[in-house]
């Protein structure tokens, strides 16, 4: 167990709709990151908070969106879903904003329909 | 476009032999360089962050080098064990404040 926290552990949703995928960061770490992994494909960065603020961005796409609350939980959004938008949903934290390790959670399986 | 390379693909070796593989990454702007190790249906565990150049860092049977003035990192594995099998990714974290993972290199260790 990472110490990180992902609900739900699975989705499945209609095409055109929106959902938000939640994380819960280990104690102590302020980084919070979202990665993608679609069918045959890596592991693809879309964004990174440290302490409330973003930090850096990936390939994260318009229709998607991030934030991180004061006690430092972070929700990903996804809206007007594609079927192409299915894939596998995983939430990291580190202590720091650069250069330490990444504790990933269980991840999100997403299924649009 | 960053691009990071892995090598080889895939790879099977015997249980007892030593492995190694490699990640090739951008030598420019670099930042720090992530090893991560990924077993099938679980979730990708850290096992090495390297920042300085000529940086070797170990964990048990596994170590990791790094050379950031040519753009690669190694991964040996000494006595590998089939519990070894997993997917080893490499990920380049840059001064673009971007982490680009690599396509990661599937290790299968027969018993």
């Amino acid at each position: 167990d990472s110490g990180v926290t992902q609900t739900p552990k699975h989705l499945i949703t209609a095409t055109g709709q929106r959902v938000t995928l939640r994380c819960s960061p280990r104690s102590g770490d302020l980084s919070v990151y979202w990665y993608q992994q679609s069918l045959d494909q890596g592991l693809q960065f879309l964004i990174q908070y440290y302490n409330g603020e973003e930090r850096a961005k990936g390939n994260i796409l318009e229709r998607f969106s991030a934030q991180q609350f004061p006690d430092l939980h972070s929700e990903l959004n996804l809206s007007s879903l594609e079927l192409g938008d299915s894939a596998l949903y995983f939430c990291a934290s580190s202590e720091t904003s650069r250069g330490s390790e990444a504790f990933f959670g269980q991840g999100t399986r997403l299924t649009v329909v | 476009i960053l691009n990071v390379e892995q090598s080889p693909q895939s790879l099977h070796v015997q249980e007892g032999d030593s492995t190694n593989f490699t990640c090739s990454f951008p030598s420019s702007n670099f930042y720090a360089l992530h090893w991560y190790r990924w077993e099938t249906a679980k979730s990708p565990e850290a096992l090495f962050v390297m920042t300085l150049n000529g940086d070797e860092k170990k964990k048990g049977r596994i170590s990791a080098t790094l050379n950031t003035k040519e753009g690669y990192s190694y991964l040996y594995i000494k006595g590998s064990q089939p519990e070894d099998s997993a997917t080893y990714l490499c990920a380049f974290d840059n001064y673009g404040q971007n982490f680009v993972f690599g396509p990661g290199t599937r290790l299968s260790v027969l018993p």
